[in-house]
């Protein structure tokens, strides 16, 4: 059974890049044509979408946040990352990486699924001096 | 950018009763639609995918309904244990923008 693990520092300091890192375990991260997220969460708030990598490095972002996040895969350690430049409070989150259902078909042909199946167990990340 | 809003906000509900929360996307989103409940210090979980396919191991009391831009989860028989927060996300399209929650607690 598929598990995911972030890790990274626990506290960033202001204007500074944050940098996260999903282990992958139980599969290979290139099987079955999966998308692997970045969702977080800051506290009284609600999920926000962060963007999405693929295996060939193709990767889609949350508009918001694009000019500040880069999305990576390491096939050969089966993980992906997070950087999130130029930090402030406003980032204060516990962050999820999650991968998404996959491809499925049908009579009229196959198609991709992006729910979020499986997520890690999230990570705190604080942004102070 | 479509815009995913959710009604109502926050709703408190008695143990049997029947409870449902809508969704709204601004344009049409087709099917590509799933639901998440998040208990307070865990991890979101899928529980509808494709906008009405109950994801496996999820209690049958849940199940959901709609296409192009207004949906539904409804719990058929409210628990102690459906206490959370539960989210729609749109995935029609990048960017996958969750809905902002909707509350649900026990009277």
């Amino acid at each position: 059974q598929v598990q995911l693990r972030e890790s990274g520092p626990g506290l960033v300091k202001p204007s500074q890049t944050l940098s996260l890192t999903c282990t992958v375990s139980g599969d290979a991260i290139t099987r079955n044509s999966h998308y692997w997220s970045w969702i977080r969460k800051p506290a009284g708030k609600g999920l926000e979408w962060i963007g999405r990598v693929y295996t060939s490095g193709n990767s889609n972002y949350n508009p918001s946040l694009k000019s500040r996040v880069t999305m990576s895969i390491d096939t050969s350690r089966n993980q992906f990352s997070l950087k999130l430049s130029s930090v402030t409070a406003s980032d204060t989150a516990v962050y999820f990486c999650a991968r998404d259902r996959g491809p499925y078909c049908t009579p009229t042909g196959c198609h991709a699924d992006d729910a979020l199946d499986v997520w890690g167990q999230g990570t705190t990340v604080i942004v102070s001096s | 950018e479509i815009q995913m809003t959710q009604s109502p906000s926050s709703l408190s509900a008695s143990v049997g009763d029947r409870v449902t929360i809508s969704c709204r996307a601004s344009q049409g989103i087709s099917n590509y639609l799933a639901w998440y409940q998040q208990k307070p210090g865990k991890v979101p979980k899928l529980l509808i995918y494709l906008a009405s396919t109950l994801q496996s191991g999820v209690p049958s009391r849940f199940s959901a309904s709609g296409s192009g831009t207004d949906f539904t989860l409804t719990i058929s028989s409210l628990q102690t244990e459906d206490v959370a927060t539960y989210y729609c996300q749109k995935y029609d399209s990048a960017p996958f923008t969750f809905g902002p929650g909707t509350n649900v607690d026990i009277k």
